[in-house]
């Protein structure tokens, strides 16, 4: 079935550091690919996306690529901030059974210390 | 708009309790759902909808119903609550099933079965 892996957590980086985080995923058909953040005490909210192939999704500074060949999604960012501190969760939406569902990594933890 | 809304915030229960779960959206969004989040599992979807009067089973359904009587409201019920059921829930909508959509995320009612 569809799966979504991501790196392991926490991930502590320092002010201004450069930013990733691993996403692979397994699916039939041509997904949509998707970035969630979630600050603490709150609901997800969507960082960025990209429905096909080649497609790089940007968003406050955060940006990823949809990497067909090696089914990957990294989410990167050039400079992270102490605002940037989070779980974030990577996506992928199921095109073959029509269901609207989002399968979810199962997130990882971003602390950046000043 | 107040987007997605959740009652309550937070909950205990006892095992074998019942309770029910609100959620509320002002978008006129056809699709709702219902996710679960465990610590190192990702959200995984318990009940979606597609529009009023409409409901399926997503990964976890097993002890929650769900009912759609408006476009508006999509309420989930745990008819007799066990510990394995102790998360955080989200209520997510989107305009409809489409696979490229947003999922909007309420703010979560995080829940402890004793």
């Amino acid at each position: 079935g569809n799966s979504v892996t991501q790196m392991e957590g926490p991930v502590t980086l320092s002010e201004e550091a450069f930013l990733t985080i691993n996403c692979t995923y397994t699916a039939t058909g041509y997904p949509s690919l998707f970035w969630y953040v979630q600050y603490p005490g709150e609901g997800l909210q969507l960082l960025l996306k990209a429905t096909k192939a080649d497609d790089k999704g940007s968003n406050k500074g955060f940006e990823a690529t949809y990497r067909k060949e090696t089914t990957s999604f990294h989410l990167e960012k050039g400079s992270v901030q102490v605002s940037d501190s989070a779980v974030y969760f990577c996506a992928l939406s199921e095109t073959a059974s029509n269901t609207g569902k989002l399968i979810f990594g199962q997130g990882t933890t971003l602390q950046v210390k000043p | 708009n107040a987007g997605v809304t959740q009652t309550p915030k937070f909950q205990v229960l006892k095992t074998g309790q019942s309770m029910t779960l609100q959620c509320a959206q002002d978008m006129n969004h056809e699709y709702m759902s219902w996710y679960r989040q465990d610590p190192g599992m990702g959200l995984r979807l318990i009940h979606y909808s597609v529009g009023a009067g409409i409901t399926d089973q997503g990964e976890v359904p097993n002890g929650y119903n769900v009912s759609r009587s408006t476009t508006e409201d999509f309420p989930l019920r745990l008819l007799s609550a066990a510990p394995s059921q102790t998360s955080v829930y989200f209520c997510a909508s989107s305009l409809d099933r489409g696979f490229n959509n947003e999922q909007f995320f309420g703010p979560g009612t995080r829940l402890t079965v004793l």
